[in-house]
């Protein structure tokens, strides 16, 4: 399974650029990267997924060099409501039966200060 | 209108009891997801089911019965709780199997006593 680890914290000011990165040294071919956000008593909220190089939305960039062994979050300016827990997922949804890879890592809890 | 709905929010229940927990989507989309988060924020898939059929059957105890009767719907069903399965349950739906965009629900909490 590519396990991935994430920070477990991190705090920001108002303003900044908050880059998380992710590691998934054992992703695989068909792997994926999918990052969401969530915040207390919601379900997570998807934010981005890339497979190689950088993807942009309205809300995020990801990262992913060559090796894909990691992925970088980048939250541009980011403000009192983006804290939250940001979570890296790594996996490909066509796998079926058992031991599916879509399982969330630890979580980076992301505290933005005024 | 709410995207992906779960009933009930709070579910708090004794040992052994057997109860369940449904969820519906008006996305329009065809698979849809089981995960459980626990206590330290792990979330894990359990099941997905895609137009009804089983596609993702994870290391589930047998208690646990998911039951789709039709795409906009899945709901999960637990015989003989026991207190490990306190945690908060959330359902999800994708577009198809494919996709890694998932929409989630609002969570129920269960608490096994």
């Amino acid at each position: 399974l590519a396990k991935t680890t994430q920070p477990i914290s991190m705090d920001s000011y108002e303003g900044q650029e908050v880059n998380i990165t992710c590691s998934h040294n054992n992703i695989a071919t068909n792997d994926y990267i999918t990052w969401y956000q969530q915040f207390p008593s919601q379900g997570p909220r998807f934010i981005i997924q890339g497979y190689k190089t950088k993807v942009t939305n309205e809300v995020a960039s990801l990262f992913i060099p060559a090796d894909r062994k990691s992925s970088t979050l980048s939250l541009p300016r980011v403000s009192l409501s983006d804290t939250a827990v940001y979570y890296c997922l790594v996996g490909d949804p066509w796998v079926t039966g058992g031991g599916n890879k879509l399982t969330f890592g630890t979580g980076t809890q992301l505290k933005v200060e005024l | 209108d709410t995207a992906v709905s779960q009933t009930p929010k709070y579910l708090v229940t004794q040992m052994g009891n057997d109860k369940s927990i449904k969820c519906e989507q008006n996305l329009g989309h065809d698979t849809m997801y089981w995960y459980k988060q626990d206590s330290k924020k792990f979330l894990k898939i359990m099941f997905s089911y895609n137009n009804k059929e089983l596609i993702i059957n994870e290391t589930v105890p047998n208690r646990f019965s998911p039951k789709s009767p039709d795409k906009a719907h899945l709901n999960l069903h637990i015989n003989s709780l026991e207190l490990g399965d306190s945690a908060v349950y959330f359902c999800a739906s994708s577009q198809n199997r494919g996709s890694y965009e998932q929409y989630f629900g609002p969570g129920t909490r269960l608490t096994v006593t």
